[in-house]
């Protein structure tokens, strides 16, 4: 089984501060791991993904998230928050084997960001 | 090149009724994946089909079906509504599967159910 932890269901940040969100994840198998945004009304948005080549994996709008086996984390980080990166950001797991690829999401973190 | 679209946006019914949404995958893309928003529960997965086959399937009640058809548009049926089914239903679309890596979601549905 896997699953989803976001440590923190709202944070709030003020414009130009780092942004940390952080999730961990456990699977059997080696996971592919993504993080994705939402604003109200709307869908998912990929924002990155890992899927086993380089640990640091960027994104867009300037996030970036790590994957660190060892703690079995993948945060993610932006180095100067914007106004318009407020929303509710989803971090979600997906095996690499065997055969059910559902995707399995954490419950999301709220991010507010304060002028 | 179009993304995901689902259609209706937004629809309300009433507790008993039957309703079916619709998704029309990216273009090219043969895997269509459905998950439910809910505020209690968060996303859930419902089911996901790939070439007009259900490959996985969430754990819902048999009022949740789907399908796919052959050109990859795929439709998810509710009967007997529920007021606990109201929710966002999301489609999402890969080019392959088992999925490459990544889905890209539709804009969603919303359902409410009176």
């Amino acid at each position: 089984a896997q699953s989803v932890t976001q440590l923190g269901s709202h944070v709030s940040v003020s414009e130009g501060a780092l942004v940390l969100l952080r999730c961990n994840y456990s699977s059997s198998v080696p996971p592919y791991l993504f993080w994705y945004v939402q604003y109200p009304n709307q869908g998912l948005q990929l924002l990155l993904k890992y899927t086993s080549a380089a640990t640091l994996v960027k994104g867009i709008n300037g996030f970036e998230a790590e994957f660190k086996k060892s703690e079995t984390s993948f945060h993610l980080t932006k180095p100067s928050a914007h106004m318009s990166d407020a929303a509710e950001y989803f971090c979600a797991v997906r095996r690499s084997g065997g055969s059910n690829y559902k995707l399995t999401f954490g419950k999301g973190t709220l991010l507010t960001v304060n002028p | 090149k179009a993304g995901v679209t689902q259609t209706p946006r937004y629809l309300i019914k009433t507790r008993g009724q039957q309703v079916t949404l619709s998704c029309s995958p990216i273009s090219g893309h043969r895997s269509v994946s459905w998950y439910q928003q809910t505020p209690g529960q968060g996303l859930q997965f419902l089911f996901e089909y790939f070439s007009e086959t259900q490959r996985n399937k969430g754990n819902f009640p048999g009022r949740f079906s789907g399908r796919q058809f052959s050109n990859s548009r795929s439709e998810m049926n509710v009967s007997t509504l529920e007021l606990g089914d109201s929710a966002l239903y999301l489609c999402a679309s890969s080019s392959s599967f088992p999925p490459g890596t990544e889905a890209f979601f539709g804009q969603g549905t919303r359902l409410t159910v009176v």
